[in-house]
């Protein structure tokens, strides 16, 4: 069964780093975010990803973000100058339009630890 | 007031029990409704997918949807251990929404042979 693949499962930075989250989402899926989850929180929305472009992107998602699909199967998730606040799971989802079942497939996450 | 809220448990219950699990949501826009089921440092998993009101059985599963109410329900019935984990409920906005979920806390639940 195809599956969102994310790397690494563990990242460990110091406070002020810059850390590239990679998904690889599935294959023909056309919508891509993602989302974190701090901890004993909610999971959140980060921003969503259609057509190359950013569709939607939440007030937690500011200039210290930025999300690339450098080619026709990465999606990344950039965090530059961490803060210890950054550190959660981390993860990517992606769906199909398909209809109005449009189901979203999450990964299984990147724990990332600020220090 | 919070887009979805649902309240974290825990929950433990014996094997074969059935569970109740619930939320209730806010903005009268959502029109899509989901549960997922995540186990422990996992992603979220889809479990049920609803539009609107109604009921949606899915063998043990049946997940619930009351617009009138704003009130989401999960029922799992014959419960095993291996329905041990957290449950998000999960809504969505319809029409030319990009599919941004909005989730509700969790609940945790345990299911003891």
């Amino acid at each position: 069964e195809p599956e969102v693949t994310q790397t690494p499962s563990h990242q460990v930075t110091q406070m002020g780093q810059e850390v590239i989250l990679r998904c690889v989402p599935i294959s023909n899926h056309l919508y891509f975010y993602w989302y974190r989850q701090i901890l004993g929180q909610k999971v959140e929305f980060l921003v969503s990803f259609y057509n190359n472009e950013i569709s939607e992107k939440s007030e937690i998602f500011d200039d210290q973000f930025s999300v690339e699909r450098p080619d026709g199967s990465n999606f990344t998730l950039k965090i530059r100058s961490t803060k210890l606040e950054d550190s959660a799971m981390y993860f990517c989802a992606s769906r199909i339009r398909s209809g109005t079942k449009n189901i979203q497939y999450f990964g299984a996450g990147t724990r990332l630890s600020v220090l | 007031q919070k887009e979805v809220e649902q309240d974290p448990g825990p929950l433990s219950v014996p094997e074969g029990a059935i569970v109740s699990l619930n939320c209730t949501y806010s903005n009268s826009a959502f029109q899509y409704f989901m549960w997922y089921r995540q186990y422990s440092r996992k992603g979220p998993e889809l479990l049920m997918y609803t539009y609107s009101s109604g009921n949606k059985e899915d063998g043990r599963f049946t997940a619930q949807v009351d617009k009138s109410s704003k009130y989401i329900s999960l029922f799992i019935r014959d419960s095993q251990p291996s329905d041990s984990a957290t449950y998000l409920c999960a809504t969505r906005l319809g029409g030319t929404s990009y599919g941004k979920l909005t989730f509700g806390q969790g609940t945790i639940l345990t299911v003891h042979p």
